[in-house]
């Protein structure tokens, strides 16, 4: 089956750090672009990370220095390491891949896992 | 950066309306526009890439168009099913990915 199954989330104090994992299967992990994009409770979708299939990792402002995205292809798994963690981290964290080709702008999300809860407060 | 209008936030219909939602970019962005539906407590799903595919598997009721910085997401004759958050996405910006603020479409 394809699919990706994310883990590691949960409770964190303000300054702490959280490392999140994403299980794939049924596909080749490898040869994909993979992301994390984050929804708080009751609000929208924003994308936390890519890393691409040669390992090059892009983040937007709000998380550049603070989080890192790596990925195992040996073991299919994607990692976010979050460190520095304030309480507007707080959300729901997906791992999803991308089919297309992002640089061209064809991009687009064609698979979601179902999340992990990230909660930082004390 | 190219910012996503989407509209409206939120929408009452019936079962058997025809509902439109619009996404508008800052400037152009020729057909590079995706689009997504997500029930409550589930991660999203694809619906429509590059503006007006239509995704494999996805009922026909459902259509995208548009190009340049004007987008719609079109359902022809609404389902019990298919009340739920949409979105729209930017893949123009690699690497960046913009969503847009969403639209609620719930029961009238």
């Amino acid at each position: 089956e394809v699919q990706l199954v994310e883990s590691g989330g949960g409770l964190v104090q303000p300054g702490g750090s959280l490392r999140l994992s994403c299980a794939a299967s049924g596909f080749t992990f490898s040869s994909s672009d993979m992301h994390w994009v984050r929804q708080p409770t009751g609000k929208g979708l924003e994308w936390v990370s890519t890393i691409g299939t040669l390992a090059d990792t892009f983040y937007p402002d709000s998380v550049k220095g603070r989080f890192t995205v790596s990925r195992e292809n040996a073991r299919n798994s994607l990692y976010l390491q979050m460190n520095s963690l304030r309480a507007g981290d707080t959300a729901v964290y997906y791992c999803a891949r991308t089919t297309g080709d992002f640089w061209r702008g064809t991009a687009h999300f064609d698979l979601w896992g179902r999340g992990t809860r990230v909660t930082v407060s004390s | 950066d190219i910012q996503m209008t989407q509209s409206p936030s939120s929408l009452s219909a019936s079962v058997g309306d025809r509902v439109t939602i619009t996404c508008r970019a800052s400037q152009t962005i020729t057909t590079y526009l995706n689009w997504y539906q997500q029930k409550p407590g589930k991660a999203p799903g694809l619906l429509i890439y590059g503006a007006s595919s239509l995704r494999s598997g996805v009922p026909s009721r459902f259509s995208g168009s548009g190009s340049g910085t004007d987008f719609t997401l079109t359902i022809s004759s609404l389902q019990p099913e298919d009340f739920a958050t949409y979105y729209c996405q930017l893949s123009y910006n690699a690497p960046v990915f913009t969503f847009g603020q969403g639209t609620k479409l719930e029961m009238k």
